[in-house]
């Protein structure tokens, strides 16, 4: 069974602020880290797929960094806004074209 | 483009009743993914077809849960008799093969 931690659990942040979460994965057989933001009554959207150590993406405000060596990878959310509430779910993707295998998420709400 | 679609998007049953849930995934997807969301989880996979094999449905309980992806398009997944613990989060999600999940609003199932 694949392990895959994120953390916090839950957030609150005051808009404007800024904030980060992290997602730790299994440090062999990578192939990819996903990212996908799940707000309320929605469809679970995908931010980033990230395949490459030392790889920086970035969307907008949000932005991700992936450290696969040491398996984490941490997703950045710069000037929070009301918008930015839902879940933040990240999965890992081993070998090749393998099933993904999610984190629990972290559920962040912003307080206007 | 039109999304993953998925109905019902709600379903509220009583346990040993049976309960189906239907996907429409985007056109073009070969590959189909049912996944299932417990309260405080992530997504675990059930199934996942190549086109309308089922290629992955080792998470798949087989004694009460079916799946069907007739014609390598639509699929259909079905618990017979449903049990309490299968309240969840029922998600369907395709893929281009690229990596990517593009996902359903998910049907909430609620056994009583």
């Amino acid at each position: 069974i694949l392990n895959v931690e994120q953390s916090p659990q839950s957030l609150h942040v005051q808009e404007g602020d800024s904030t980060n979460f992290t997602c730790s994965f299994p440090s062999s057989n990578f192939y990819a880290l996903h990212w996908y933001r799940w707000e309320t009554a929605k469809s679970p959207e995908a931010l980033f797929v990230m395949t490459l150590n030392g790889d920086e993406k970035k969307k907008g405000r949000i932005s991700a960094t992936l450290n696969t060596k040491e398996g984490y990878s941490y997703l950045y959310i710069k000037g929070s806004q009301p918008e930015d509430s839902a879940t933040y779910l990240c999965a890992f993707q081993g070998g090749g074209n393998e099933k993904l295998t999610f984190g629990t998420g972290t559920r962040l709400t912003i307080i206007p | 483009e039109a999304g993953v679609v998925q109905s019902p998007r709600y379903k509220i049953i009583e346990k040993k009743q049976p309960v189906a849930f239907w996907c429409n995934p985007i056109s073009g997807h070969n590959t189909l993914y049912w996944y299932r969301q417990n309260l405080g989880q992530g997504p675990e996979l059930l199934i996942r077809y190549e086109n309308e094999e089922a290629v992955d449905d080792s998470q798949l309980p087989k004694d009460r849960f079916s799946a069907e992806r007739l014609k390598g398009v639509d699929s259909t997944l079905k618990i017979q008799p449903a049990e309490l613990g299968d309240s969840a989060v029922y998600l369907c999600a395709s893929s281009p093969n690229t990596g990517e999940l593009f996902f359903g609003e998910g049907s909430r199932l609620t056994v009583l």
